[in-house]
């Protein structure tokens, strides 16, 4: 257990449904993390949060919303997906932002879209 | 764009033999190096990490060294057991306050033959 757990965690959606994807972390950590990951792609990040303010948004399409109630919960809101957005969405989160800060990463959701 | 390249992307070794993963990366202010392992249904989890004013870093089976000359690092897992099979990952970072990307490698899946 890395402190860090997603739910879902397999979810298949229609090209027309509305989802979410929810993400819990335990260790009292100020940074949270959004990742698609693909199959032979380096690790993809979609959002950063600090302090529940977003400090990041990698040109995401705007098909993907996160939320971030507070320091402990991340959402990701899904709507009109395509089939390629099929990925496994890793959620982590670290003390802080700086560049050596461990990232832990929860065990992901494991999304098909047909 | 920064990238960080990573080989093999599959390695087969017998149980007990050594394994080794490579990583080359674009940036040359890169001066943090995590390694993440991967297993089947879980997030990544980081291993070892080593910082740019360091050589190499051992921890019992597992070492990293880094040349940042030529802007590599490599894995090292000694006496092999088939609980080190597994997707790793490298990943390139800057120790700097604020900055909070991680450069991804695309994986190697490592399977320890018994």
């Amino acid at each position: 257990e890395t402190g860090v757990t997603q739910t879902p965690r397999h979810l298949v959606m229609g090209m027309t449904n509305k989802k979410s994807l929810k993400c819990e972390q335990h260790l009292g950590h100020n940074a949270m993390y959004w990742y698609k990951q693909s199959a032979k792609k380096p690790l993809e990040l979609m959002f950063v949060y600090s302090l529940e303010e977003r400090v990041e948004n990698n040109s995401v399409p705007s098909r993907f919303s996160p939320e971030c109630p507070n320091s402990s919960h991340l959402f990701l809101h899904l709507h009109t997906l395509q089939p390629e957005d099929s990925a496994l969405y890793l959620c982590a989160s670290s003390q802080g932002l700086a560049g050596v800060e461990t990232q832990y990463f929860g065990p992901g959701t494991r999304l098909l879209v047909l | 764009g920064e990238n960080v390249e990573q080989h093999p992307s599959t390695l087969s070794v017998q149980e007990g033999d050594s394994a080794v993963i490579k990583c080359t990366y674009s940036d040359s202010a890169s001066n943090y190096f995590p390694w993440y392992k991967q297993e089947l249904g879980k997030g990544p989890q980081l291993i070892i990490d080593i910082r740019s004013n360091v050589g190499e870093k051992k921890d019992q089976r597992i070492a990293v060294t880094l040349n940042k000359t030529a802007k590599h690092f490599s894995l090292h897992i000694t006496e092999t057991q088939p609980e080190d099979s597994a997707v790793y990952f490298c990943a390139a970072s800057m120790e700097t306050s604020g900055t909070y990307k991680y450069i991804f490698g695309t994986g190697t899946r490592l399977k320890v033959l018994a």
